[in-house]
């Protein structure tokens, strides 16, 4: 079963919006990370939060983690249609192994 | 290589047959993941390698899924009889050792796209 659920599954806005996507988990974590993923393609690694760690940022991009609600934000400032691409959390468990995915948004930015 | 290698990147194969499917990791990475990704979904965990320790083989769907790595490297999904319900696209994964107990930053391959007719 899938550890993160993001939300909402699809987004469309225009280009030079804010985008934000949410992810929730069910069981305690050790960090918690973004990845996107162009159509047909691999994951790429955005950025990885800490389970000590409240907020993080990269670039355009902001997460935040609350551990008490079991959640987590990605938000991407200025969108660009380049940002089009679906993009998943991913849970670290306190085993330290593997990564469980959630099932993703599709973000759509339109120019 | 720079990167994560797979192969085949495209398999199309009848239903029944077996097929391998193969991961090159980023040279020096110990741990390597399969997942699967059916059209429009999320990644299902299939298997986990760290080292020499013994695999997590705790999310292959069926006995007709194995997976092995051999010297640490290289490593092959093979799936026995196939069925239609094994098309998806199959993801290979590595990362640097956890530091601690915290899983690390994994590198994706390109996936390997299975269709069972």
């Amino acid at each position: 079963s899938q550890q993160g659920e993001e939300d909402p599954q699809a987004l469309s806005i225009q280009e030079g919006e804010n985008a934000t996507m949410n992810c929730s988990y069910k069981t305690s974590i050790n960090n918690l990370q973004w990845y996107r993923q162009n159509s047909g393609r691999g994951l790429v690694h955005l950025i990885l939060i800490r389970s000590n760690e409240r907020e993080k940022h990269s670039g355009r991009l902001r997460v935040t983690l609350d551990t008490s609600k079991k959640s987590s934000s990605l938000l991407i400032t200025a969108s660009r249609a380049a940002d089009t691409a679906s993009y998943f959390c991913a849970t670290g468990n306190n085993a330290g192994n593997m990564l469980t995915f959630g099932g993703g948004t599709r973000l759509m930015v339109k120019p | 290589g720079a990167g994560v290698s797979q192969s085949p990147s495209n398999k199309v194969t009848e239903k029944g047959k077996d097929v391998e499917l193969r991961c090159d990791p980023i040279s020096g990475h110990t741990a390597l993941y399969w997942y699967r990704q059916s059209l429009g979904q999320g990644l299902e965990f299939l298997i986990y390698f760290q080292g020499n320790s013994a695999p997590d083989k705790s999310g292959l769907p069926s006995d007709r899924f194995s997976a092995e790595r051999t010297g640490g490297s290289v490593s092959t999904l093979t799936i026995q009889r196939t069925q239609q319900e094994d098309s998806a696209v199959y993801l290979c994964a590595s990362s640097l050792e956890p530091t601690g107990t915290l899983p690390g930053e994994l590198f994706f391959g390109e996936g390997s796209r299975l269709t069972v007719l």
